[in-house]
């Protein structure tokens, strides 16, 4: 299994609405990332956990809150979002999860987000 | 300041004909370059790594360079197909678990 799915792969909130993203992967890999992508640009890094622990956080505002369950699995919760993290939400994996710059990286399609 | 910067936002060619690709970077010393495709709606798809150490790897119609004193990548796909028109995005890791994206060049292959 090569995949990294995403789910759901759309979705409409509310300016007070409570979701969350997943994300799940069962290649082994022990790193995993939450990427952001506007229309016309290129995904720009949200947060990575390696080995379950979070290690990088892109000083991401607090009504973005991730989680890593376990190593296959990552969430994104969100509350409280603004009309401008409307958005497509990109999970992403690598192994050995060790941050080392050769690794590639294997994303999920994505969630599309609409915050009205 | 550092910059990862890819020159034309659009390409348009010709069927069968190479398209050629270019990301240049700034303030950085990589050891690795990697290039992505994107398709609209999807995740990118990793395509190609190359090292500091190599000048030139091959992947089927799909070449890469990578020259680290002009600072600057070339990709280029042969023969190509309207199957190739995609987003593509070179790629480095600009600190320790961060791979920073270029701003991508949108290929179009006409049949």
């Amino acid at each position: 299994d090569t995949e990294v799915t995403q789910t759901p792969k759309h979705l409409v909130m509310g300016m007070t609405n409570k979701k969350s993203l997943k994300c799940e992967q069962h290649m082994g890999h022990r790193a995993m990332y939450w990427y952001k992508q506007k229309a016309k640009k290129p995904p720009e890094l949200m947060f990575v956990y390696s080995y379950e622990k979070l290690s990088i956080n892109e000083s991401v505002p607090s009504r973005f809150s991730p989680e890593c369950p376990n190593s296959s699995l990552l969430n994104l919760h969100l509350h409280a979002l603004q009309p401008e993290d409307s958005a497509l939400y990109l999970c992403a994996s690598s192994q050995p999860g060790t941050g080392t710059k050769n690794e590639k990286l294997f994303f999920g399609s994505g969630t599309q987000l609409s915050v009205l | 300041s550092q910059k990862i910067e890819q020159n034309s936002e659009a390409l348009n060619i010709q069927e069968g004909k190479t398209a050629t690709l270019t990301c240049n970077y700034t303030n950085y010393s990589p050891a690795y370059l990697q290039w992505y495709r994107q398709d609209p709606g999807r995740g990118p798809v990793f395509l190609l790594l190359i090292r500091e150490n190599e000048k030139e790897k091959r992947k089927e119609r799909l070449k890469v360079t990578f020259d680290t004193t002009l600072k600057q990548s070339l990709f280029h796909i042969t023969a190509s197909q309207p199957a190739d028109s995609a987003t593509y995005l070179c790629a480095l890791h600009t600190s320790y678990g961060k791979l920073t994206f270029g701003q991508g060049t949108i290929l179009t292959v006409h049949p």
